[in-house]
């Protein structure tokens, strides 16, 4: 999950597996939630996002869980390959306040060993 | 098409410098963000652009930051008198309207002050 320190969480999982990447957010008003992947030297790449009217969503291979009660988000990966080795991030927004920015957690390594 | 683009890839400057970091978003979109990233943490904010309207400004760490955007496309950011706590990855996205529509990031500019 998310951490506040300077160094990244890492999650290593053998190809496959499924991941799951977990992210706490703090503020009780956000609504709209983003994962990005980041791989070395890249940009931020959109996965999946999902709204605060939804539980769950899903994507191809990735799935999206909101759980408001708790402030907390998480990202499945199925059958993960090593392609999917990266940082991932989760980014939210309260719309309700400036409707453009992004906030986003500090990311976590996922490590695919073949 | 093509996405957006970043550049220099990569900058090497010496403390007290100047430099300007260029972006050129995905032709059409009108919100045009710069985030900077430094080591191992999460992407934070510094200024956003929609159409003609004001810049919010509010993100930009100090007066030696600013930023233009030219006709609603490309992007300077301009870093004055550069410090080494200012050496990150300077990330530009895009987006088509504003935050409801996905973000889609540039590769970003990787800045070394000495």
């Amino acid at each position: 999950g998310e951490s506040v320190g300077l160094h990244l969480p890492t999650l290593s999982v053998q190809e496959g597996d499924n991941s799951i990447i977990n992210c706490a957010y703090s503020n009780s008003a956000s609504d709209y939630f983003i994962w990005y992947k980041q791989e070395s030297g890249k940009g931020p790449q959109f996965i999946i996002d999902i709204r605060s009217n939804m539980d769950k969503r899903q994507g191809q291979r990735v799935t999206v869980l909101l759980n408001k009660t708790v402030k907390h988000l998480s990202l499945q990966i199925a059958a993960t390959q090593p392609g999917d080795s990266a940082v991932y991030f989760c980014a939210e927004n309260d719309s309700g306040g400036s409707n453009y920015k992004l906030t986003f957690g500090k990311g976590t390594l996922l490590t695919v060993n073949p | 098409g093509a996405g957006v683009s970043q550049s220099p890839s990569n900058k090497v400057t010496e403390k007290g410098k100047d430099v300007e970091l260029r972006c050129d978003p995905i032709s059409g979109h009108t919100a045009l963000y710069w985030y900077r990233q430094s080591l191992g943490q999460g992407l934070e904010f510094l200024i956003y652009f929609q159409g003609n309207s004001a810049p919010d400004k509010s993100g930009l760490p100090s007066d030696r930051f600013s930023a233009e955007r030219t006709g609603g496309s490309v992007s300077t950011l301009t870093i004055q008198r550069t410090q080494q706590e200012d050496s990150a990855v300077y990330l530009c996205a895009s987006s088509d309207r504003g935050l409801k529509e996905t973000q889609y990031f540039g590769p970003g500019t990787r800045l070394l002050v000495l």
